[in-house]
């Protein structure tokens, strides 16, 4: 089944402890993309990535790291966390830049205390 | 279900009504859209899309009209359903595909 999965899907942590949120995707896509979903503030962009190696900046990208040593995987990285960072993330694909369809993951909730 | 906005705007419909979401998007450039469908406790999911070059696209029970004059997206569902009910976020891409622009959703609730 053609899915874009993350893990975990529910975190409490507390400020300044490094954490990762892991992304996979299995439909070969090059692009992939985090975003944050905040009530009131909608779903904002922190990075994405247009294949190995390759990653940019999107609207959000303060205190998040990314990394995209390979195609299927795209890692959030925050290095120290704070309460700020609490949240509901969201990981995408597609395959690739241009006008096409992102394909969204289940989504992990974040709670920085 | 994790919940994706405390004060959206909300617009409740019979069952078997036809509903129309509206939305207003920043960018002239941006050159395709995106109406995403997103439930408690799951991400958007795609419903459907069109490009700039077009006015209306046409899916199963979903019509998408674009308004580029005022930069104006809608959503008409037709016959709406109980599994309608979900917040609705229209999309917009820029920076050459490279990143998508949200609006902030509204929750359509279906009354059976």
């Amino acid at each position: 089944e053609a899915q874009v999965t993350q893990n975990p899907r529910y975190l409490i942590t507390v400020t300044g402890k490094k954490l990762t949120v892991t992304c996979s995707q299995n439909m070969n896509h090059e692009y992939m993309s985090w975003y944050r979903q905040d009530p009131g503030l909608g779903l904002r962009q922190i990075y994405y990535s247009m294949n190995v190696e390759v990653t940019d900046k999107g609207d959000v990208p303060e205190g998040y790291k990314v990394s995209r040593k390979e195609k299927r995987n795209f890692p959030l990285i925050l290095e120290s966390p704070s309460p700020n960072q609490t949240s509901l993330y969201f990981c995408a694909s597609k395959r690739g830049g241009g006008a096409d369809t992102q394909y969204f993951g289940p989504g992990t909730r974040l709670t920085v205390l | 279900g994790e919940s994706v906005g405390l004060h959206l705007p909300t617009l409740s419909v019979q069952e078997g009504d036809n509903s129309i979401i509206n939305c207003a998007y920043s960018n002239s450039a941006s050159d395709y859209f995106i109406w995403y469908k997103q439930e408690s406790g799951k991400g958007p999911q795609f419903i459907i899309d069109i490009r700039s070059n077009m006015d209306k696209r046409q899916g199963q029970r979903v019509t998408v009209l674009l308004n580029k004059t005022v930069k104006h997206l809608s959503l008409q569902i037709a016959a709406t359903q109980p599994g309608d009910s979900a917040v609705y976020f229209c999309a917009e891409n820029n920076n050459a595909g490279n990143m998508l622009t949200f609006g902030g959703g509204t929750r359509l609730m279906v009354k059976p």
